[in-house]
């Protein structure tokens, strides 16, 4: 089956340390994504990927880092400095090239900064 | 600057009503819009994509439509059952660019 995979689904952190959140494709798509979701504030970009090799910043970039070495794989990683970072985070893909091409989501992955 | 908004926040009727949601968007210069649902806990289910050529799209008991010229787009679900509850959200991809707006969604509640 095609699809997105996040993973870990739940994970805890202490402050001061970074972790890095996974996401796998096996659609074939070129862009990707990744979204933070807090109650009350909807879906926020934090960066996303329209090609290997090469990321931009969304609107809240701050004190997260991504990489982009592989079509497949678009791992996030929650360093330090992000403030808050208690949070939902999906990640999405969709076919690149295409402006009209429909998104699509994984299952999610749960971030608890203990 | 794309802004998407969707009201109500919170919406419950009895099982077995028709319903509709609404997405409004204030620039309508878009490629397109997509509807998704979202169960508690879960990631977001591409429900619906309407391109900015298409007047609506369905898909089983939905039915999406779009009217670019007002801002509008509404989702209708026929026949509501218990396991319609969840999280709908609209999403608009404008011209010129790169990211989905989307809005803060309409948590829907069947009733049996």
């Amino acid at each position: 089956d095609g699809g997105i995979t996040q993973s870990p689904k739940y994970l805890f952190r202490k402050e001061g340390q970074n972790v890095t959140l996974s996401c796998e494709q096996n659609l074939n798509h070129d862009a990707m994504y990744w979204y933070r979701q807090d109650p009350g504030q909807g879906l926020r970009l934090i960066y996303y990927s329209q090609i290997v090799n090469d990321f931009q910043k969304g609107d809240i970039a701050e004190g997260y880092s991504v990489s982009r070495e592989k079509k497949e794989s678009f791992p996030l990683t929650v360093t330090s400095a992000q403030k808050n970072p208690t949070a939902f985070y999906l990640c999405a893909s969709r076919e690149g090239g295409r402006n009209t091409g429909e998104l699509f989501f994984g299952e999610g992955s749960r971030l608890t900064v203990l | 600057k794309q802004e998407v908004t969707q009201i109500p926040a919170a919406l419950s009727v009895p099982e077995g009503e028709n319903l509709v949601l609404n997405c409004s968007f204030t620039d309508s210069a878009i490629y397109n819009l997509q509807w998704f649902r979202q169960d508690p806990g879960k990631g977001l289910t591409s429900l619906l994509l309407i391109q900015s050529s298409q007047r609506e799209q369905t898909s089983g008991r939905l039915n999406a439509s779009l009217d670019k010229s007002s801002g509008r787009s509404t989702l209708y679900i026929a026949a509501s059952q218990p396991g319609d509850s969840a999280t709908y959200l609209c999403a608009v991809k404008t011209q010129g660019a790169q990211k989905l707006v989307f809005g803060q969604g309409t948590r829907l509640t069947i009733n049996p």
